[in-house]
């Protein structure tokens, strides 16, 4: 099993709403990782989880607030997003060494209006 | 650094072979990946090769890597209209552990 699964695929939120975006990965891997990605563009990294704990913010407003819950999950917690943050949102996990394989997931479109 | 270089567009008849290029910037990157991205769809991990080998094939797909010139390809051979898609170098930043992604290559194959 190679799999991440994003859950949901799709989301529609206000600027008032609060949503999260989820994560799973049955591979063993104990690091994970949030990427942006606009159209046509490569994707940004936001966060990194290394054995269950944030090794990487890469300066992501507060409004986006990541969680791992246990070794398997990883969530998003979203609130008060701006129109400019709807992008694809796309978790990674991979083993938690340098040069490894890391499997991305099919991302979740968000768009905030 | 960081710099992860590739050339934007290619459009290809079906049936023919296609490459892309890439360059790479951190010499102690010791793998480098190929992603293959179709629309609306997350990143597919097609390929890799340790900096320690000049090519790699994997049926249809033929990795070459100078690591002298720090540059990067990925042949395809036999184009098929489901390769149509966003084609992402990337290389492992050691001591990051981060991928540090090309600007992507989008591939248009022509029936």
């Amino acid at each position: 099993d190679t799999e991440v699964t994003q859950t949901p695929k799709h989301l529609v939120m206000g600027m008032t709403n609060k949503k999260s975006l989820k994560c799973e990965q049955h591979m063993g891997h104990r690091a994970m990782y949030w990427y942006k990605q606009k159209a046509k563009k490569p994707p940004e990294l936001m966060f990194v989880y290394s054995y269950e704990k944030l090794s990487i913010n890469e300066s992501v407003p507060s409004r986006f607030s990541p969680e791992c819950p246990n070794s398997s999950l990883l969530n998003l917690h979203l609130h008060a997003l701006q129109p400019e943050d709807s992008a694809l949102y796309l978790c990674a996990s991979s083993l938690p060494t340098d040069n490894t394989e890391a499997f991305f997931g099919q991302g979740t479109r968000l768009t905030v209006v | 650094g960081e710099d992860v270089e590739q050339s934007l567009f290619l459009s290809v008849r079906e049936g023919d072979s296609s490459v892309i290029n890439c360059t790479y910037t951190d010499s102690s990157s010791t793998y480098l990946y190929w992603y293959k991205q179709e629309p609306g769809a997350g990143l597919q991990l097609l390929t890799y090769i340790f900096s320690n080998m000049d090519m790699k094939q994997d049926q249809r797909l033929t990795v070459l890597l100078n690591k002298k010139d720090k540059h990067l390809s990925l042949r395809i051979a036999d184009t098929q209209t489901g390769d149509s898609a966003i084609y992402f170098c990337a290389e492992w930043l050691y001591g990051n552990n981060r991928l540090a992604f090309g600007k992507g290559n989008q591939v248009v194959v022509i029936p």
